[in-house]
């Protein structure tokens, strides 16, 4: 089945610590997304990537970083710099290229917890 | 900048009643119009979207109409179930000057239908 995986489902994160989350897709899409979903809040876009090896900030990337070295692996990595980390995060991609669409398809979400 | 109003929640409705969430858009162009469930504790799906001005995109019994004089997007049901309870996202396609495609999105309305 194609779809987008994200893991793990939950994840704990202590004061200090950098802790990854994974994002991975079979759909062969070009562009990758990450956003930040606050309790009964809309999408906030962290970091996106419309191809690899090229990635830029969104709206709130103070706090994360990014790679996309594969094109089908978007992690993210969020960092002891992020005062504020727990929330669910959302992994999404969109074709590109001569099959291009602006439907965003998403993972399943990572819900992060600081200890 | 582009942006979507979407009208507040929650939406409570009894089982079979008619759903009405309003989306409203800001935008330059003629960007791609969306709307996307979530369900509790799961990532978004996208529900229907429309590319053009008057065109209808319908799944599963909800229809919107993308409306260019009004600059609107609504969301309709005409029999809601219970089954169809969760939040509910209006977006737009957006591009920037540097090529980037991105979504912007409403804050989503909740919407709960009782039996």
């Amino acid at each position: 089945d194609g779809g987008i995986t994200q893991s793990p489902k939950y994840l704990f994160r202590k004061e200090g610590q950098n802790v990854t989350l994974s994002c991975e897709q079979n759909l062969n899409h070009d562009a990758m997304y990450w956003y930040r979903q606050d309790p009964g809040q809309g999408l906030r876009l962290i970091y996106y990537s419309q191809i690899v090896n090229d990635f830029q900030k969104g709206d709130i990337a103070e706090g994360y970083s990014v790679s996309r070295e594969k094109k089908e692996s978007f992690p993210l990595t969020v960092t002891s710099a992020q005062k504020n980390p727990t929330a669910f995060y959302l992994c999404a991609s969109r074709m590109g290229g001569t099959g291009f669409s602006e439907t965003q398809y998403f993972g399943p979400g990572t819900r992060l917890l600081v200890l | 900048g582009n942006s979507v109003t979407q009208m507040e929640g929650p939406v409570t409705l009894s089982e079979e009643a008619f759903l009405t969430i309003n989306c409203t858009y800001t935008a330059t162009g003629y960007p791609s119009l969306f709307w996307y469930v979530q369900y509790p504790g799961e990532g978004l799906q996208l529900l229907l979207k429309a590319t053009k001005a008057d065109d209808k995109g319908s799944n599963k019994g909800f229809e919107a109409t993308y409306r260019k004089e009004t600059t609107s997007f609504h969301l309709e049901k005409g029999s809601v179930q219970v089954s169809d309870s969760a939040v509910y996202f209006c977006a737009l396609s957006s591009i920037n000057a540097g090529n980037n495609r991105k979504l912007i999105w409403g804050l989503g309305t909740s919407l709960a239908v009782n039996p």
